[in-house]
This record gives C-alpha cells, sequence and structure tokens, in this order.
C-alpha cells in the first residue's frame, strides 16, 4: 500500500458544487501538505498542517478549506467550485528534520 | 518571495546523450535545495537534498550539484527509463515549512 494515498484519483463536477479530497498517510509524519499543480507553474501550496490543532494558509488558498481530522488525515474541499479550480492536486507529508516530501499519487480534478 | 526557474522546460536525448538541467534560485537563506523525479499520472518522488554550495549528490546516472545561485542535474549516459520531469525546489531558513517549486523541466530519452 501507498505510504500517501489520495482519493478520489479523478473527479469531474461542475461549477457551484461542493468537492472534497481527502489524503491518508501511513508514515507517521505530522506535517500534512495541500498542493496544486498547473502546467508551466509548478507546484503550489495551498494549506498546510503541523499538527491536528494546528492549520495555516499557504499561497493560495482562496476558495479552499481543509480540516485535518487525525495525525494521518488531512482533507481539502472546495466549497463551490470554479473551473479555474481544475488542476491536479497533491498531497504531502514531511518531517521538520529533513524538509524532504512524501506524494500522494495526486487527485485530478476538472470542473466543468 | 521566494523563486525558482528551470531551464529548458523540455530535453529529448538520445539514448547515451549525456546533458544537464539547470534550477535558478532566489531564497533569503537556503536552508536545502531538492531534486525530485515525476512520472506521467504519480506524485514527485525524492531524489537528493542539497544543503551548501559544493555539494554533490550522486544517484545511478544522476548528479546534482550546488552553488550559491542554481543548482544543475547532470544526466549522465541516459537510458529510456530516465524519461520523467524534473522538480527543483527550494526550502528558506525563514520559510522552512514549505518548499517552492520551479515548474520542472520535461526529459524524454529515446532509445
Amino acid at each position: 500500500d501507498a505510504d500517501v494515498t489520495q482519493t478520489p484519483r479523478n473527479r469531474i463536477t461542475k461549477t457551484g458544487k461542493r468537492i472534497m479530497l481527502e489524503c491518508s498517510q501511513t508514515k507517521g509524519h505530522d506535517r500534512m501538505y495541500w498542493y496544486r499543480q498547473d502546467p508551466g507553474l509548478g507546484l503550489r501550496l495551498i494549506y498546510y498542517s503541523f499538527d491536528v490543532k494546528d492549520i495555516n494558509k499557504g499561497e493560495i488558498s482562496d476558495g479552499y478549506s481543509v480540516s485535518r481530522q487525525a495525525q494521518a488525515k488531512f482533507s481539502l474541499s472546495l466549497e463551490s467550485a470554479i473551473p479555474n479550480q481544475t488542476a491536479l492536486y497533491f498531497c504531502a507529508t514531511g518531517t521538520e528534520n529533513t524538509g524532504e516530501l512524501f506524494f500522494g499519487e495526486g487527485s485530478r480534478l476538472t470542473v466543468l | 518571495e521566494d523563486q525558482v526557474t528551470q531551464s529548458p522546460e523540455a530535453l529529448r536525448l538520445q539514448e547515451g546523450e549525456s546533458s544537464s538541467l539547470n534550477c535558478s534560485y532566489t531564497v533569503s537563506g537556503l536552508r536545502g535545495l531538492f531534486w525530485y523525479r515525476q512520472d506521467p499520472g504519480k506524485g514527485p518522488e525524492f531524489l537528493f537534498t542539497l544543503y551548501s554550495a559544493g555539494e554533490e549528490k550522486e544517484k545511478e546516472r544522476l548528479k546534482a550539484t550546488l552553488t550559491k545561485k542554481e543548482s544543475f542535474l547532470h544526466i549522465t549516459a541516459p537510458k529510456p527509463e530516465d524519461s520523467a520531469t524534473y522538480l527543483c525546489a527550494v526550502q528558506a531558513r525563514t520559510n522552512d515549512y514549505k518548499l517552492s517549486f520551479g515548474a520542472g523541466t520535461t526529459v524524454t530519452v529515446r532509445a
């Protein structure tokens, strides 16, 4: 099984719908992240969390919210999806010591 | 604001044809520079971390080097299985909670 699991892997939805992307990890890391990847723009940070009670906005948090349900679970929500949120979304985990991130396989979201 | 620029955007190589990828960065105090490999439909996979100018790391046909302004990823005698997108990222001492990524270089190695 993958260390960082994202569901769903693919989702097509319509403008205005609420969408939740889920992430779970078995690495035992405290730090969890949501990144968005767009062609030509690289990975951009949406939200990050250092523990269950610590949630922080990244550089592009508008239109998104998150929930850290447990040390191992971190979900990303789009309250009212819009077409420019069409992208590939990655969850990642990490530790303070190394800075290295471990990524899930991604969730491809298409908003029509 | 931390910035990472990778070049070229795409690189097509013949098997065995060595080449280098460039990662230029600006950061207020570098804590670490990271290289990742990303295959189509997959998440990025960690390759190397470099911490200070002059440092080098190697893994199979890949070697990463670091200066105060840029990093190079050298691919020696590449094979088709080296085809992937290579991502560079920096971590600042003052913002050590995140990595700032470049857009990547897509490498295609033809047999």
